[in-house]
């Protein structure tokens, strides 16, 4: 089983529209988690932190299942800026800076 | 965007010929990451770095090494280029707050071409 996992898409969804995207992680001491999105040809950038509690920002909703061990990023009324890939970013606990795991990401591409 | 810069943005190369890519930090981070991204593989470690002249293998080091003598620069050297290590490499730096917060930030990436 890969360390992180997500389903590469893509996912083509129209303006307005809500879309969401689960990741899945094999390691259950792992401490921090992230979204971050990346554009054709550019770097990943940080979107969003993911926090136990579930956090909110603007459109995006991300959202951790730690029975479950999966992350999740909701997308409402997405945008056709919104077109990106999202990539599941995923640190073990305290210590283990070297051991970052990257999802290989899902493409988004929102359709006018 | 953490001040990150890399170079060069572009670089074309034979087959067999050392190359150097240079990463650029301006905000005295500890950690630092050599990272390179192939279609279907995602974000790869090759090196990373824990300060001056502390660094470690990533996942797919072999063929590449990397020295770091200041906290702002951190290299990446392919010994003898081959056409696997086509790719695109990027840096990030780690950014480490209180001890429990972590946020990794990226640079702009380096195309590299060997044929």
């Amino acid at each position: 089983r890969k360390e992180v996992e997500q389903d590469p898409g893509p996912f083509n969804v129209p303006e307005g529209a809500t879309v969401a995207f689960n990741c899945t992680y094999s390691n259950s001491a792992s401490q921090s988690f992230f979204w971050y999105r990346q554009d054709c040809r550019k770097e990943p950038k940080l979107l969003m932190s993911v926090y136990s509690s579930g956090n909110e920002d603007g459109r995006f909703t991300a959202q951790l299942n730690r029975a479950s061990q999966y992350i999740s990023l909701l997308i409402r009324d997405s945008k056709l800026s919104d077109s990106a890939t999202y990539l599941c970013v995923v640190i073990p606990p305290s210590g283990g800076y070297q051991k970052v795991t990257f999802g290989t990401g899902t493409k988004l591409q929102v359709i006018p | 965007d953490a001040g990150i810069t890399q170079s060069p943005r572009h670089k074309v190369t034979e087959t067999g010929t050392p190359v150097t890519l240079r990463c650029h930090q301006t905000e005295n981070h500890r950690y630092m990451y050599w990272y390179r991204q192939d279609p279907g593989h995602g974000l790869r470690l090759i090196h990373y770095s824990y300060g001056v002249k502390d660094t470690d293998k990533g996942e797919v080091s072999d063929g590449y090494s990397v020295s770091r003598s200041k906290t702002e620069d951190f290299l990446l050297t392919l010994e003898s280029a081959t056409s696997s290590q086509t790719s695109v490499y990027f840096c990030a730096i780690m950014k480490v707050q209180g001890g429990t917060s972590y946020e990794q930030y990226f640079g702009p990436g380096t195309r590299l071409t060997v044929t």
